[in-house]
């Protein structure tokens, strides 16, 4: 089966980096995605991982090591409304869906 | 807003019923992905449409169904609900469904409430 572990809540303070953590248990890897959702609202790309090491997009990043079946996401200088859940989700060599894990919620504070 | 879209926003219904639930993806996608969103149990895959073929089934119930049309726009029917269906249902579209990654982009959704 699959199984994608993520932490379900993380608090930072507004500037900080914060590191959202995901290990992943598949058959037929083929890479790693990240989704942000606001409260109720749609999923939306952040990045996608296909080879080991760091992507950067601004001030998001995403890490894959695909001999440890970890990834992580990365935000820096955070702001208020990076308050969000943000989901890790498995590509596999099926080419279809995405499993996605169940999610870990953001909170920035002041 | 990603170009997908989803109808109606809202639905609530009795249990035993049966919900069609609709939605467009972006100009040019032809693939069409179904997710369901519930609390315990984050995003789980459905079903999958590749221009008009089903292309992977997913978590989905056998009281569920979907197809895809012509135009490409989709519909997920829902029948004999129960109180466990309630949730908020995803569509996601894509240019194809073959690799290198193609980013799948998500419609608004549509919160079913089953009572």
């Amino acid at each position: 089966g699959q199984s994608l572990e993520q932490p379900s809540e993380v608090t930072a303070v507004e500037g900080a980096i914060v590191q959202i953590n995901c290990t992943y248990q598949t058959s037929g890897f083929y890479g790693l995605s990240w989704y942000q959702q606001h409260d109720g609202g749609a999923p939306t790309f952040l990045s996608y991982n296909g080879l080991d090491g760091l992507e950067e997009t601004g001030r998001f990043s995403s890490f894959l090591s695909r001999s440890d079946s970890y990834g992580y996401l990365l935000l820096q200088e955070l702001q208020m409304k990076d308050s969000a859940s943000y989901f890790c989700a498995v590509n596999t060599d099926s080419g279809y869906a995405l499993n996605f894990g169940k999610g870990t919620s953001l909170l920035v504070t002041p | 807003d990603s170009g997908v879209t989803q109808t109606p926003k809202h639905l609530i219904t009795a249990t035993g019923q049966r919900v069609t639930l609709r939605c467009s993806p972006r100009s040019g996608d032809l693939s069409v992905y179904w997710y369901q969103q519930s609390l315990d149990q984050g995003l789980q895959f459905l079903i999958q449409y590749y221009n008009g073929e089903e292309r992977a089934k997913g978590n989905i119930l056998e009281r569920f169904s979907a197809q895809q049309f012509p135009d490409l726009h989709s519909e997920l029917n829902l029948s004999s609900l129960e109180l466990g269906d309630s949730a908020l249902y995803f569509c996601a579209s894509s240019v194809s469904w073959e690799l290198p990654y193609n980013e799948q982009f998500f419609g608004p959704g549509t919160r079913l409430t089953v009572l």
